[in-house]
């Protein structure tokens, strides 16, 4: 069975600092991943996408890919009390995706 | 553009009643997807259609059935509502997924209490 791990958290950091969330996953299949954002009661939104080993850089995000270690990040840089929210980790499969839990993300001004 | 547009919001269901959630969207997105978010957890997926006429089951299927008459509607049925089926449900919607980019749009999210 296909999954995505993800420690759910709370990770607390102060304004200003860099948040590392982290993923594994268990299919080699899976080619691409995703970070989503999913604020309290909303529905999930995509903020960063990877499918090549290393880093891939957007504004204040970098997410990072290592397929032999089957493992992802998402670093936040500069982090705002407006990123708190929950940060889901996925995987693609066939015409679907894998998701894991979250990891709740807690930014104090 | 209205995106991905789900009906109702709010939804209280008595043990053994069914219902049926609406979920339609305006992308002409062949690839649509029913998903269910529990307190803490992630999102599981319950079915999902990859285009008219075509439906597949996902990891929790179990009391509930989806139809794709047309390219734009992906309503879900619950038959029989138990507690379990408590949950927020979200649809989703994609373009053709290939290996590198398979960005969902999601709906608002159906939030359904079954008592």
């Amino acid at each position: 069975q296909k999954e995505v791990e993800q420690n759910s958290g709370p990770l607390s950091v102060p304004e200003g600092a860099i948040a590392s969330l982290n993923c594994t996953y268990s299919d080699r299949g899976s080619q691409s991943f995703f970070w989503y954002r999913q604020y309290s009661g909303k529905s999930p939104e995509l903020i960063m996408f990877i499918y090549s080993n290393g880093d891939k850089e957007d504004g204040r995000f970098t997410a990072q890919l290592n397929k032999a270690s089957q493992y992802v990040s998402l670093l936040i840089r500069d982090s705002q009390p407006s990123d708190s929210a929950t940060y889901l980790c996925a995987g693609s499969g066939y015409s679907t995706l894998t998701f894991g839990k979250g990891t709740m993300l807690l930014v104090s001004p | 553009n209205a995106g991905v547009t789900q009906t109702p919001k709010f939804r209280i269901l008595k043990i053994g009643q069914s219902m049926t959630l609406q979920c339609t969207q305006d992308m002409n997105h062949n690839y649509m997807y029913w998903y269910r978010q529990d307190p803490g957890m992630g999102l599981k997926l319950i079915y999902y259609s990859v285009g008219a006429g075509i439906t597949d089951k996902g990891e929790v299927p179990n009391g509930y059935n989806v139809s794709r008459s047309t390219t734009e509607d992906f309503p879900l049925r619950l038959e029989l509502a138990a507690p379990s089926q408590t949950s927020v449900y979200f649809c989703a919607s994609s373009y053709a997924p290939d290996a590198t980019n398979e960005k969902l749009f999601f709906g608002s999210g159906t939030q359904l209490s079954v008592l």
